[in-house]
């Protein structure tokens, strides 16, 4: 079964403070996304990678900025927390599109951070 | 650009009785759709999938899904409910060339009233 992990379930921090979540995912697929999760506006994509070293811009990049250094992981950077960061982070990791048009994304347990 | 529309925030139903949760989305071409479940606490669970074919499309935990293409529409059904189907359920929405970019609805929460 494809694994993804994220490194916290649960994560406080304070205002202003530089914040890395961490995602990793154990079946070698080339895309990773980074969502987060708010009561009545379901998913929205922050970035993805559909390669090491290579990213682009979701819907809501701003104030985020992400990592991938190495195919399984990818991290998600808030260079400074603010309170309207308080959210549930989701990753995700999926294959190359098939011939049909794509492929399911496969997700990670979420964290939820708290920024005071 | 792609959306998806689940119209219905909540829904609550017995325990036994069915079930149809509604999703609408607006593509100009046939789009590859899916449903995920998230049960509290947790990360999303792939339920079912939809790239061509067949427009019923069977998947886990004794969900159905039909496309239909002259509706726009891609309704979760289940037959008979059971209490640990409560959770909440996303649709979502993909489009050809978008590469694995997903458009999620806003999401249709579910209660089960024993």
């Amino acid at each position: 079964d494809v694994k993804v992990t994220q490194s916290s379930r649960y994560l406080v921090k304070r205002t202003g403070e530089k914040v890395f979540l961490e995602c990793v995912q154990d079946m070698d697929h080339e895309n990773m996304f980074w969502y987060r999760q708010d009561p009545g506006l379901g998913l929205r994509l922050i970035y993805f990678s559909y390669d090491v070293k290579m990213k682009e811009k979701g819907d809501i990049p701003e104030g985020y900025s992400v990592s991938r250094e190495k195919k399984e992981r990818f991290s998600l950077i808030l260079e400074s927390a603010s309170t309207n960061q308080t959210s549930m982070y989701l990753c995700a990791s999926g294959r190359d599109a098939n011939p049909l048009g794509g492929n399911e994304q496969f997700f990670g347990p979420g964290t939820r951070l708290t920024v005071l | 650009a792609q959306s998806v529309t689940q119209p219905d925030i909540h829904i609550t139903v017995s325990e036994g009785a069915s079930l149809e949760l509604r999703c609408n989305y607006s593509y100009g071409a046939t789009p590859y759709l899916f449903w995920y479940v998230q049960s509290p606490g947790q990360g999303l669970q792939l339920l079912l999938k939809y790239f061509s074919g067949d427009t019923l499309v069977q998947g886990i935990k004794g969900f159905e899904a039909e496309f239909k293409r002259s509706q726009s529409s891609f309704n979760l059904r289940k037959p008979s409910v059971h209490w640990s189907d409560a959770a909440e359920y996303f649709c979502a929405v993909g489009i050809t060339g978008g590469g694995n970019k997903l458009t999620f609805g806003t999401g249709t929460q579910l209660k089960v009233e024993l």
